[in-house]
């Protein structure tokens, strides 16, 4: 199975402060990785598909990118709304796996 | 609008086995893939398993020999049975939808149940 180790586990952000979190994949998945936020109490959502391409009705804040196999998720300006937990997910090869989780907090 | 909800049962008794119905609206269950994917309670996510539009399963090895996965598209409806149940499978179950451009992003989401193994 792919390991996506996400990272850091937790991050403490002030408003309008850009913020990035990583994704690190135990292999090659090419452009075959998705971003979620997922907000107490509530399902995930999609952000980001394809690496970079951004998911119907997210804020252009949020942006994707990618060098070899690691992958990053940026919040350009932080608003209280971003709060929550992300995660990153490989659909490259089956089982589709998830990194364990970043949760964002504001400072 | 596109529209997916689990229903089961919220309590099952460790070794029994787990029934879970994914109703969904919006959209034709012979047109996109619907997984499973589960969480326990204040941890990560796990893909269980898809059905895919044309009928096919898959399955995560991990879980593959407990798993499985069927439809109904007369009734727009994807169930999950798992057997032999144990603690450790307490968690939110979610049934979600794929974009349907050819990657498995999941795009939908049900709003998940919550499904606790104890005696």
């Amino acid at each position: 199975d792919i390991q996506m180790t996400q990272s850091p586990a937790s991050l403490s952000a002030s408003l309008e402060e850009i913020v990035t979190i990583t994704c690190q994949a135990s292999q090659n998945i090419g452009n075959w990785l998705a971003w979620y936020q997922q907000k107490p109490g509530k399902s995930p959502q999609l952000l980001i598909y394809g690496t970079t391409s951004l998911a119907d009705g997210v804020p252009s804040r949020f942006s994707g990118s990618r060098s070899g196999t690691q992958y990053s998720l940026k919040i350009s300006r932080l608003q209280v709304e971003d709060i929550g937990i992300y995660y990153c997910q490989q659909a490259s090869s089956t089982p589709w796996t998830f990194g364990g989780g970043t949760k964002l907090e504001l400072k | 609008q596109v529209q997916l909800k689990e229903s089961g049962p919220g309590l099952v008794q460790p070794s029994q086995t787990l029934s879970l119905t994914c109703t969904v609206s919006g959209f034709s269950l012979t047109s996109y893939n619907v997984h499973w994917v589960r969480q326990p309670p204040g941890k990560g996510l796990e893909w269980m398993g898809r059905m895919r539009y044309n009928g096919d399963t898959s399955y995560n090895s991990a879980l593959k020999s407990r798993l499985s996965i069927s439809r109904d598209t007369s009734k727009n409806q994807v169930f999950l049975k798992m057997n032999s149940l144990q603690t450790d499978d307490t968690g939110t179950y979610y049934c979600t939808r794929d974009l349907g451009n050819g990657g498995s992003w999941f795009a939908y989401w049900g709003q998940g149940t919550l499904v606790t193994v104890s005696s």
